[in-house]
């Protein structure tokens, strides 16, 4: 079945740092690729998403290219913020099929 | 996207009672989903509820722990039953997406303690 991999945390970075989280999937069929963020106390929200090789999904400043050839779906951010605190979760689908959840990324922003 | 409302929140329960969670969401929905966090660890999906049929649960869940209604097509409730410490969890549903390149939307959580 399909399957997310994603970097362990926490990654603590100070205001205005670049960010990188790294998230590799192995996937049958044609899969969609999301970034959620899970803010402190809250629900899940999608961050982005591509649906098929080279698209770019972004949102707030983030963005995630679909590497089918590295089978990645990096999530980078070229200035964290403070509010940008949260855990961040890769995941995967293929067609109206479940969602597969990495094991999630907790970003720390100091100021 | 579909806007889903889940309540409660939050609870505090007593060891051996049972907790439903309800999700109503904005718009006709064929597949519902119910998923675990546990403390600190990834989602986990419970079970699949789809309108007039009975729930597919995935491995290491079962009905008589985890009963799942689908009354209608709007509309889904969670119960956790005979709880324990260890069903301490935050407790989400989510809905299929419109479409196969949407995001699927998931309801704020309910998270619950029993002690």
């Amino acid at each position: 079945g399909n399957s997310v991999t994603q970097m362990e945390g926490p990654v603590t970075l100070s205001e205005e740092a670049f960010l990188t989280i790294n998230c590799t999937y192995t996937a049958t069929g044609y899969p969609s690729l999301f970034w959620y963020v899970q803010y402190p106390g809250e629900g899940l929200q999608l961050l982005l998403k591509a649906t098929k090789a080279d698209d770019k999904g972004s949102n707030k400043g983030f963005e995630a290219t679909y590497r089918k050839e590295t089978t990645s779906f990096h999530l980078e951010k070229g200035s964290v913020q403070v509010s940008d605190s949260a855990v961040y979760f890769c995941a995967t689908n293929t067609g109206f099929q479940k969602l597969v959840f990495g094991t999630g990324t907790r970003l720390l922003v100091s100021p | 996207s579909a806007v889903i409302s889940q309540k409660p929140s939050r609870d505090i329960c007593q060891r051996g009672t049972s907790l439903t969670i309800q999700c109503q969401v904005d718009s006709q929905v064929t597949m519902m989903f119910w998923y675990r966090q546990q403390p600190g660890q990834s989602l986990t999906l419970i079970a699949t509820a789809n309108q007039g049929s009975e729930a597919t649960y995935e491995s290491g869940f079962v009905i008589d722990k985890f009963p799942i209604s689908r009354p209608n097509l709007t509309f889904s409730t969670l119960t956790v039953s005979n709880m324990s410490p260890e069903d301490s969890s935050i407790y989400l549903c989510s809905v299929e997406p419109p479409t196969q390149s949407d995001g699927y939307t998931f309801g704020s959580g309910t998270r619950l303690t029993v002690v």
